[in-house]
């Protein structure tokens, strides 16, 4: 079946504007997390959903981001006000059943943003 | 927080050789680890997950073994081929957390 997949691929825009991210998990997936990957280091957390809601938003760095997933399945990744230091490749990945039990998450190709 | 990392950062070798990534990683309370491989610009493919309550996983040529009680796992990569030319990455989990926690890999090159 589809893997995880990450629209716009490329993203660029200037300073201050806002965007949206989305991510269509696996089909079936009840769990999805979106991730941050600045050039040569991990992934670091943002926020996990179960379902339609945000059970774990922990890593979101700063109230200019802000995540959605209103129907359990499509999330949307939304940042206010773009600073350059945004810049990254924003990932998402889904996985069957919650966080904390032992299932694969399946990462998407990310959608790089460029912060101008 | 879970520390990762991930010795060697780099590592060329010839075709053909076994190679071994070692990862580390702070807190031993963990559900699972899952290896994955990021090629240049592309997502992450999950390689394997290996439980806690595991020691080793494998998957073809591919070779996790996993020590909790010491924070350490190794990939073993046998007869390394130029297509296994990408970043690994070492991701455990932490109990109490929902997310995965990852290093800043090793970037294997294997030279034809």
């Amino acid at each position: 079946g589809a893997g995880v997949s990450q629209t716009p691929s490329n993203k660029v825009t200037e300073k201050g504007k806002y965007v949206e991210l989305r991510c269509d998990p696996i089909s079936g997936h009840t769990a999805l997390y979106w991730y941050r990957q600045s050039l040569g280091q991990g992934p670091e957390f943002l926020i996990y959903f179960q379902g339609t809601g945000a059970a774990d938003d922990s890593g979101l760095p700063n109230d200019r981001f802000f995540a959605v997933r209103p129907e359990g399945s499509v999330s949307t990744l939304k940042i206010q006000r773009t600073e350059r230091g945004d810049s990254a490749v924003y990932l998402c990945a889904s996985s069957a059943v919650s966080g904390r039990a032992t299932d694969t998450q399946y990462f998407g190709p990310g959608t790089r943003l460029t912060v101008l | 927080k879970q520390e990762v990392t991930q010795i060697p950062a780099a590592l060329s070798v010839p075709e053909g050789e076994n190679l071994v990534l070692n990862c580390s990683f702070t807190d031993s309370a963990i559900y699972n680890l899952q290896w994955f491989r990021q090629d240049p610009g592309k997502g992450l493919t999950s390689l394997l997950l290996i439980q806690s309550s595991q020691r080793e996983q494998t998957s073809g040529r591919l070779n996790a073994s996993l020590d909790k009680s010491s924070g350490r796992s190794t990939l073993y990569i046998a007869a390394s081929q130029p297509g296994d030319s990408a970043t690994y990455l070492c991701a455990p989990d932490q109990t109490g957390a929902n997310n995965l926690f990852f290093g800043t890999g090793t970037r294997l090159t294997v030279i034809p």
